[in-house]
């Protein structure tokens, strides 16, 4: 079975802090993917960033940046100089892969980030 | 280009009673898959859909049933509404064949009430 674990729930930074945000995984398959997704207060799940299994290269887009480690099963996220439009709650998610296709994803409980001017 | 769309937004039923959930997948995407999301939690894989059988299901009872149409778009369906499935039910849609094709990409959800 697969499982992903947010141990934050919530976090609160001042504008302009850097915050990371912490994603645990749990798998035995050797092909799999892992994803962020960020969830306004709209409700629409949208999609940050992909990983896949093989390949261990950090990630800079802008002010975000991603940093996976399979010896410790982490694919942590941080923010830089972060904004008040950064307020939101963020999902890290894991799927395999099976029959000639990605599997469905398995979702953290997510971590709210609230951002304060 | 079109992304994910679902209908309706918003949708009240009563206990016991049936509802029929839409969507359409993002332009070349022939995958969709659903997903339940109680407040305060993460979504919950339902079930997907790929050449308009069920390829892969979550831990959801039978009561949850979808289909496919030819033209990859996908009903979800819930029997006999309980008070527990009131929730935001999200579709995602995605291309089968690998890369980044593969990755799921999310309408803004139906928010049912089961009263």
């Amino acid at each position: 079975a697969q499982k992903v674990t947010q141990a934050q729930t919530e976090i609160s930074v001042v504008e302009k802090e850097d915050v990371t945000l912490d994603c645990v995984y749990e798998t035995r398959d050797t092909t799999y993917y892992l994803f962020w997704y960020k969830q306004p207060p709209s409700g629409e799940l949208v999609f940050l960033i992909r990983r896949n299994s093989f390949d261990e290269q950090n990630e800079i887009s802008g002010r975000y940046s991603w940093n996976f480690q399979k010896s410790t099963s982490s694919f942590n996220f941080t923010i830089t100089a972060s904004q008040v439009v950064d307020s939101a709650v963020y999902f890290c998610a894991l799927s395999g892969y099976s029959g000639g296709g990605a599997d469905g994803l398995t979702f953290g409980k997510g971590t709210h980030l609230i951002i304060q001017p | 280009d079109a992304g994910v769309t679902q209908s309706p937004t918003h949708l009240i039923k009563t206990r016991g009673q049936q509802v029929t959930l839409r969507c359409s997948p993002k332009s070349g995407h022939d995958t969709v898959s659903w997903y339940q999301q109680a407040l305060g939690q993460g979504p919950q894989f339902i079930f997907q859909y790929y050449e308009e059988e069920e390829r892969q299901r979550g831990n959801f009872p039978d009561r949850f049933s979808g289909h496919q149409f030819p033209n990859y778009s996908s009903e979800l369906n819930v029997n006999a509404l309980l008070l527990g499935d009131s929730a935001l039910y999200l579709c995602a849609s995605s291309q089968q064949g690998g890369g980044h094709q593969e990755t799921q990409y999310f309408g803004p959800g139906t928010r049912l009430l089961v009263l």
